[in-house]
């Protein structure tokens, strides 16, 4: 059973456009959410993270967005660059991570 | 500081044997985690340890097992190796009392198992 899902295996976006991202979850106990970035032949590397009391966490050209009743949250990457061309990863947790399988992002010229 | 390493980067086993991964992980860091990567699956976390203690498991079978040493170094066994053992695996460590997200990973091991 997926507690944390990643309903699209891969994007692509123009560059200098916006990249939404997406994940869903069905644990409502779950305490923080992150995004990793991964690079091929690379661990994952934390990009950002938002509260379960949040809503909104910004970092430069990352935003996160939770929305906990409909147990969603999304990366906004704006603007997009060619660099940002990587695997991304949704987690959850509490005292443990829970990722979802990745959604590959291609960042078009 | 020098990074979360693991070795052999890159390994071919046969079916029915086993074998050890290795994490040396970053100066300092107490604590190391176990990832499976799968492209059917993800990323799976399998232990945690810290100060040679097992401080948490995901749903794994009894044959990955793990252990940290007093330097904090880190191996994983996999004993009685199937085909869907292949996988990437990743080790990624943190600092005692760092957010357990607050974590480096090393750049994995691949398995590959025929």
């Amino acid at each position: 059973d997926q507690q944390v899902k990643q309903n699209s295996p891969s994007l692509s976006v123009q560059e200098g456009r916006i990249s939404i991202l997406n994940c869903d979850y069905t644990n409502s106990m779950f305490d923080y959410f992150l995004w990793y970035k991964k690079y091929p032949a690379e661990g994952p590397t934390f990009l950002i993270s938002i509260s379960s009391i949040k809503d909104k966490n910004e970092d430069g050209r990352f935003t996160v967005f939770l929305n906990k009743s409909a147990k969603h949250l999304s990366l906004h990457i704006v603007p997009s660059q060619p660099g940002d061309s990587a695997v991304y990863f949704c987690a959850a947790g509490d005292d443990k991570i829970i990722f979802g399988k990745g959604t590959r992002l291609h960042i078009l010229p | 500081k020098a990074g979360v390493t693991q070795t052999p980067r890159y390994l071919i086993k046969t079916r029915g044997q086993q074998v050890t991964l290795s994490c040396s992980p970053i100066s300092g860091h107490r604590s190391v985690s176990w990832y499976q990567q799968t492209p059917g699956q993800g990323l799976q976390f399998l232990f945690e340890y810290f100060s040679e203690t097992q401080r948490n498991k995901g749903n794994f079978p009894g044959r990955f097992s793990g252990r940290q040493f007093s330097n904090s170094r880190s191996e994983m066994n996999v004993s009685t190796l199937e085909l869907g053992d292949s996988a990437l695996y990743l080790c990624a460590s943190r600092q005692s009392g760092g957010k357990i997200y607050e974590q480096y990973f090393g750049p994995g091991t691949r398995l590959t198992v025929t």
